[in-house]
């Protein structure tokens, strides 16, 4: 059974600061790991995929992956409010009987505080 | 703009009746997705196709079927609706099928809120 945890939240960060978010993961076969942003009443958006444990930086983005401890995690610098929103962990299971899709999170919701 | 489109954006419907939620993408994408998402739920696979012809099940099919007679369109069948399936469907695709190490993210249609009486 694929499973993928998030914290729902919310999680609150006073504006300027940095916002972490984590998700774990049940499937060690996982390859590839993804952070969707969703805005209330809008469809999911890509920021962050993940393929090799470490660190991945993009602008005020960061993902980390540990698959070792099946934990990945997106951390936001100089969080603005812009950045309030629902944030998705996403996790694809190389199944190898055919491609299923992402096996998402419940998401955490993102308060940044002005 | 290039993209998924879906229609209707929304629907209220008699339970009972049948319903087709249409999904068409222009980018060419071999592989294509529905998710329904609940509150507190979150998204979940309906059913997925990795290219035409081809079609697969997800987390929760039942009480849905689709069809995949070509690469750009992917229509989501209600056969008899009931209001356990009132939802926010997404079509979504991928420009692979997610066997492959280092693709898959997915684009997203803008949704369709279905709701069932």
């Amino acid at each position: 059974q694929k499973e993928v945890e998030q914290n729902s939240g919310p999680l609150s960060v006073p504006e300027g600061a940095i916002a972490s978010l984590n998700c774990t993961y049940s499937d060690r076969g996982s390859q590839s790991f993804f952070w969707y942003r969703q805005y209330s009443g809008k469809s999911p958006e890509l920021i962050m995929s993940i393929y090799s444990n470490g660190d991945k930086e993009d602008g005020r983005f960061t993902a980390q992956l540990n698959k070792a401890s099946q934990y990945v995690s997106l951390l936001i610098r100089d969080s603005q409010p812009s950045d309030s929103a629902t944030y998705l962990c996403a996790v694809r299971l190389i199944s190898g009987g055919g491609a299923d899709g992402l096996t998402f999170g419940k998401g955490t919701h993102l308060i940044i505080q002005p | 703009i290039a993209g998924i489109t879906q229609a209707p954006t929304s629907q209220i419907l008699a339970a009972g009746r049948r319903m087709t939620l249409r999904c068409t993408q222009d980018m060419r994408h071999n592989a294509m997705y529905w998710y329904r998402q609940d509150l507190g739920l979150g998204l979940r696979l309906i059913h997925y196709s990795n290219t035409a012809g081809t079609t697969g099940k997800g987390e929760v099919p039942d009480g849905y079927s689709v069809s995949r007679a070509n690469t750009d369109d992917f229509p989501l069948t209600l056969a008899s609706a009931v209001p356990s399936q009132t939802s926010v469907y997404f079509c979504a695709s991928s420009d692979l099928p997610l066997q492959v190490v280092s693709t898959g993210e997915l684009f997203f249609g803008e949704g369709s809120r279905l709701t069932v009486l």
